[in-house]
């Protein structure tokens, strides 16, 4: 596609559950980054992959957050035993590689009852 | 030392008029200034960015302002119209680790007609 896509959009979850959000990177980037954007916030980083190979997720706020991208395309960002703080907008962005500017996507609207 | 202060909070200009947003910042590794535009129910796109060897950066209506011994940079938004009323988010990061954007806090731009 011409964008980067991520699904679902929006996502009800009652607190306890296990969720899984996806993100379609532009094609042929090579570079994947995960953020969460609180209301009225910036973005924050959470996570990043060169290809298959996460090279860093100093930003994943437990270890109930785990993100993939296994054969270097699509990304699943999974959130375990979800709490009412996880409640955000988690926003894919792509890029080309290091360092060429990242294109996001709109994102996917967490809620956690 | 790894924040970016961005200022005003929010903003209200007449159309035609200039809109000014100022981010300072305080870890001098950064080196890559990007802007951010967000729509509501959006992923923030790409406005313009800047690299700390020049000064200024002008790209439409849009400028960057970047002064490396204050640690300051800017953005002008000339001819304001209702159309660029939007959150704006100035990014740093050091093109030579990860690449993770650190987002300011946003400001919100409102244009009158």
């Amino acid at each position: 596609g011409a964008g980067v896509s991520q699904s679902p959009r929006y996502k009800v979850a009652k607190r306890g559950q296990d969720v899984a959000l996806r993100c379609d990177p532009i094609s042929g980037h090579v570079s994947l980054f995960w953020y969460q954007q609180a209301l009225g916030q910036g973005p924050e980083f959470l996570t990043y992959f060169q290809n298959e190979a996460q090279l860093d997720k100093s930003g994943l706020p437990s270890d109930r957050f785990f993100a993939e991208r296994p054969e270097g395309s699509v990304s699943t960002l999974k959130i375990q035993r979800t709490q009412q703080e996880d409640s955000a907008v988690y926003l894919c962005a792509s890029s080309l590689g290091l360092p060429q500017p990242q294109h996001f996507g709109d994102g996917t609207r967490l809620s956690i009852l | 030392q790894q924040q970016v202060k961005q200022s005003p909070q929010s903003l209200i200009v007449q159309k035609g008029g200039i809109s000014i947003i100022n981010c300072a910042y305080e870890n001098t590794a950064f080196d890559y200034f990007p802007w951010y535009q967000q729509f509501p129910g959006k992923g923030p796109a790409l406005l313009i960015a800047i690299r700390p060897d020049v000064s200024e950066k002008k790209e439409g209506r849009f400028t960057i302002s970047f002064n490396k011994s204050a640690k300051q940079f800017s953005l002008h938004i000339m001819d304001s119209q209702p159309g660029d009323s939007a959150t704006y988010f100035c990014a740093a990061t050091t093109t030579s680790g990860t690449y993770k954007y650190i987002f300011g806090t946003g400001t919100r731009l409102k244009v009158l007609a």
